[in-house]
């Protein structure tokens, strides 16, 4: 089946250091891979995603590379600010010739960035 | 557009009581999601439609829990009778099922509470 396991919580971090969340997965073929962030009290918002092998999705300083060979899709950003304070969400599409297509998401990592 | 609209936004009610959740998926998608969410199980993915029709239940705890979608701009989620351990933040999210690379928009998610 499918499914997405996720660095686990939570991480603190001072203002202006760098983030890593690291995300692998397990799915047959090569699905779409996502990144969510929930603020405080909020539902949940795309912040970028993948659909191939080697796409680098980017949104708000954040990155994270389709990494085919080590199945991963890990978030990066270069310099945390105390507004990045969220849960985050690595999440996979699979390939699917179904006619809708899930979402399935890892754990979420609380992110706390203390200024 | 307005997003995925839920309501109401906090719900405070008895156990025993009947609960009804309320979905107003984004227009022209036609595939909408019912998810749960808790601190000990994270986020669960309780049943999708796609056009009108439920493709996948399994997620439904029991048979307390019931879905409807009477055409393609409203869903609801009911709970009943309802017990203290149904309380969570429920999702509501909407996607556009026609290509591999569609993503889910989330509602603000309704806040269950019950006493």
């Amino acid at each position: 089946g499918n499914s997405v396991t996720q660095m686990e919580g939570p991480v603190t971090l001072s203002e202006e250091a760098f983030l890593t969340i690291n995300c692998t997965y397990t799915a047959t073929g090569y699905p779409s891979l996502f990144w969510y962030v929930q603020y405080p009290g909020e539902g949940l918002q795309l912040l970028l995603k993948a659909t191939k092998a080697d796409d680098k999705g980017s949104n708000k300083g954040f990155e994270a590379t389709y990494r085919k060979e080590t199945t991963s899709f890990h978030l990066e950003k270069g310099s945390v600010q105390v507004s990045d304070s969220a849960v985050y969400f690595c999440a996979l599409i699979p390939i699917s010739s179904g006619s809708a297509r899930q979402l399935t998401f890892g754990s979420g990592t609380q992110l706390t960035v203390l200024p | 557009d307005a997003g995925v609209i839920q309501s109401p936004r906090h719900e405070v009610t008895e156990m025993g009581q009947e609960v009804t959740l309320r979905c107003k998926p984004i227009s022209g998608h036609n595939s909408l999601f019912w998810y749960r969410q808790t601190m000990m199980r994270g986020l669960e993915l309780l049943i999708y439609f796609n056009n009108n029709v439920p493709i996948d239940d399994s997620g439904m705890p029991e048979d307390r829990f019931s879905a409807k979608m009477p055409n393609a701009s409203f869903s609801t989620l009911k709970i009943q009778p309802s017990e203290p351990r149904d309380s969570a933040v429920y999702f509501c999210a909407s996607s556009y099922g026609g290509t591999m690379n569609t993503e889910a928009f989330f509602g603000q998610g309704t806040r269950l509470t019950v006493v």
